[in-house]
């Protein structure tokens, strides 16, 4: 069964760096690419980026300057680190696989001081 | 980048009534692969979204077949077939054709 979930702080202050995991089971990160989607509040979802199965990675050109996503394929976990953070990145983050079939639950970001 | 503008923005039905959500795209999303990367996705309020249609047409796994999906090129479709209370929500296309994978703006299905 295949299940995604992400982790993080919740509350990120202003400039600061926001790390996320998604921690993956039921598939190896070798096997499926997963994905980086976010949803700002009561808005549309955007796409931010990827790591392809065989560890290769792709951004969002207008968020690839300050974001970044790697894995731990020995602990099945994918990262997403995105700096400087703004009161426009605050939404939920979500990470997805098997193309778009798999989804984690989301975690919310607030970024405020 | 490739956009995706999706229409109506919101739809209003009653249960049991057919409607279609259209997804027009900026640039031809058929691959040179032969394969057309744009699926149909729904947010139930409060949820991740949820695949429904990918590759224009194929339903996925455990998906009522009231929904269907047609097009091609930059022309796409989505069908309910007799909606049900189940399908409000918002209803989203996106491409993988081209990079980077982008989403329509979204249409909001309530009821009338």
């Amino acid at each position: 069964q295949v299940q995604l979930k992400e982790s993080g702080p919740g509350l990120v202050q202003p400039s600061q760096t926001l790390s996320l995991t998604c921690t993956v089971s039921g598939f190896s990160l070798t096997s499926y690419n997963v994905h980086w989607v976010r949803q700002p509040p009561g808005k549309g979802l955007e796409w931010m980026g990827v790591i392809w199965s065989g560890g290769n990675t792709d951004y969002n050109s207008a968020l690839k300057p300050r974001l970044s996503i790697s894995r731990d394929t020995s602990k099945s976990q994918v990262f997403l680190t995105m700096n400087s953070l703004q009161t426009e990145d605050t939404g939920i983050y979500y990470c997805n696989a098997g193309g778009f079939a798999y989804w984690g639950q989301g975690t919310l970001v607030t970024v405020s001081s | 980048d490739v956009v995706l503008t999706q229409t109506p923005p919101t739809l209003s039905a009653t249960i049991g009534q057919s409607v279609s959500i259209s997804c027009r795209s900026s640039q031809s999303l058929l691959h040179s692969n032969g394969n057309t990367y744009l699926h149909w996705l729904l947010q139930r309020p409060g949820q991740s979204p949820q695949l429904l249609i990918y590759l224009v047409s194929r339903l996925e796994s455990g998906v009522p077949n009231r929904f269907s999906g047609s097009g091609s090129g930059t022309d796409f479709t989505l069908k309910i077939s007799g909606v049900e209370a189940e399908d409000l929500g918002v209803y989203y296309c996106v491409q993988g054709t081209h990079a980077p994978r982008t989403f329509g703006g979204g249409t909001k299905l309530e009821l009338k």
